[in-house]
């Protein structure tokens, strides 16, 4: 299968700085990208869906302002936490898709600690 | 709306047995796939089986087999000859389409721990 890669894998930051998460697709061109959190022992649950070029589409609950997604290019959709607060302390994670209807294809996870 | 249920939290199966791990959804989708996907201790999301809701068949996969009962809204999975590889948490999934995995809803998984 292809391959997502996310940087980095692990971070550690305090509380009230912002953070930024990458989601690379690295040997295929990636139309939609999304992002999932899961909090220890829980589900993934889906953030919001990117499009290269154009505003992210965010679930119901999730809040644009502070999860801030950019899919500037064709490989790469960024995630910026920003403020963070412990609260946002969480699995990260990306999938990346040629297009709409086509198989999204996972990246590692960033695993996100505020103190 | 979609919605996935599991209900085994866990579960401790002896190396080499089969087991099985359950899986409902809900949707009011006219069509949708199913997903089984495995999360060792890592965290990355391994793909493991897909089922997609016209398909008259049964999904399979190697060792992976999906038990696809539509009329029940029910996509266990089984897992033959069960490894000491294969502790991990399993999680299944649903997507909107009948094919492709975007947007996906996952159930609350289930930690898998094969006893050698």
């Amino acid at each position: 299968g292809a391959v997502v890669s996310q940087h980095p894998s692990w971070v550690i930051c305090k509380s009230g700085t912002s953070v930024k998460i990458e989601c690379r697709s690295l040997d295929f061109q990636a139309t939609t990208m999304f992002w999932y959190r899961q909090f220890p022992k829980q589900s993934l649950m889906l953030m919001a869906t990117s499009n290269e070029g154009s505003k992210a589409t965010y679930e119901q609950g999730v809040e644009k302002d502070k999860f801030l997604i950019n899919h500037a290019s064709l490989t790469l959709s960024t995630l910026t936490v920003t403020s963070a607060h412990p609260e946002d302390s969480s699995f990260y994670i990306c999938s990346a898709s040629v297009d709409r209807g086509t198989e999204a294809f996972f990246g590692q996870g960033t695993r996100l600690t505020v103190v | 709306a979609q919605k996935i249920t599991q209900t085994q939290p866990g579960m401790f199966v002896q190396e080499k047995e089969a087991v099985t791990l359950d899986c409902t959804y809900d949707t009011s989708d006219p069509s949708y796939g199913l997903f089984w996907y495995k999360q060792p201790s890592s965290g990355e999301m391994i793909f493991l089986i897909y089922q997609g809701s016209y398909d008259q068949q049964n999904a399979t996969e190697g060792r992976y087999s999906l038990n696809f009962q539509k009329a029940r809204k029910s996509a266990n999975l089984v897992i033959s000859a069960s490894q000491l590889g294969d502790s991990a948490m399993y999680f299944c999934a649903m997507s909107p389409e009948n094919f492709g995995n975007e947007k996906l809803t996952f159930g609350t998984g289930t930690r898998l721990t094969i006893i050698p």
